[in-house]
């Protein structure tokens, strides 16, 4: 089946200019993750959705940064007045909802500010 | 709050050898963990977890890891290596009751021929 896709695979903007990056979770999936990549942080939490609503978004590095999930599936990463430390992966990953389940990743999108 | 320690950010093995990824948490009350792997320019793949139940537990690709409360570890292992296995591995941990995955710096695995 049909596993979580994001687009684009890459993008390369300058500084100052905005970016969406988007998610397609699999399909029945009523939790939605998103994660940053980067060689000096590892691997960082973000944002998560259930259904619609992001009941934790503590991991949002600063205003800059915002995300919207709508009718339960795509969601948006939208990043403002990009500056060069936002250049890594940004992967999302989607679960049934549960603390048990499994997420499953994306490709990523990644990410270069000039 | 969490946190995940892996020994080793790179780790050599010939191909046969034995593979051993160590991941050691901290936490209050045993999470949910979960080792993944991730291929060059690929996203993360779930290689096994643990939940509750038996704490020796097995993977795919003929991996598996086991629990140890007392030592707050979740070491990953493989009998032999195969040089498809050649990847960077990350040791991750979940509270039981929340939702975000805390991850580990990762372990580069190279395998020799």
């Amino acid at each position: 089946g049909a596993g979580v896709s994001q687009s684009p695979s890459n993008k390369v903007t300058e500084k100052g200019k905005d970016v969406e990056l988007r998610c397609d979770p699999i399909s029945g999936h009523t939790a939605l993750y998103w994660y940053r990549q980067s060689l000096g942080q590892g691997l960082e939490f973000l944002i998560y959705f259930q259904g619609n609503s992001a009941p934790d978004k503590s991991g949002l590095p600063s205003d800059r940064f915002s995300a919207e999930r709508t009718g339960g599936s795509v969601s948006t990463l939208t990043i403002q007045r990009t500056q060069q430390e936002d250049s890594a992966v940004y992967l999302c990953a989607s679960s049934l909802g549960v603390p048990t389940d499994t997420q499953y990743f994306g490709p990523g999108t990644r990410l270069t500010v000039l | 709050a969490q946190s995940v320690t892996q020994l080793g950010s790179h780790v050599s093995v010939s191909e046969g050898a034995l593979v051993l990824l160590r991941c050691n948490y901290s936490s209050s009350v045993p999470p949910y963990l979960f080792w993944y792997v991730q291929y060059p320019n690929q996203g993360l793949q779930l290689l096994l977890k643990y939940t509750t139940g038996a704490t020796l537990v097995k993977g795919i690709n003929g991996f598996e890891a086991e629990f140890k409360k007392s030592e707050t570890s979740f070491h990953l292992t493989k009998p032999s290596a195969h040089m498809s296995d050649a990847a960077e591995y990350f040791c991750a941990v979940r509270e039981t009751s929340g939702s975000r995955l805390t991850f580990g710096e990762g372990t580069q695995l190279t395998v020799n021929p």
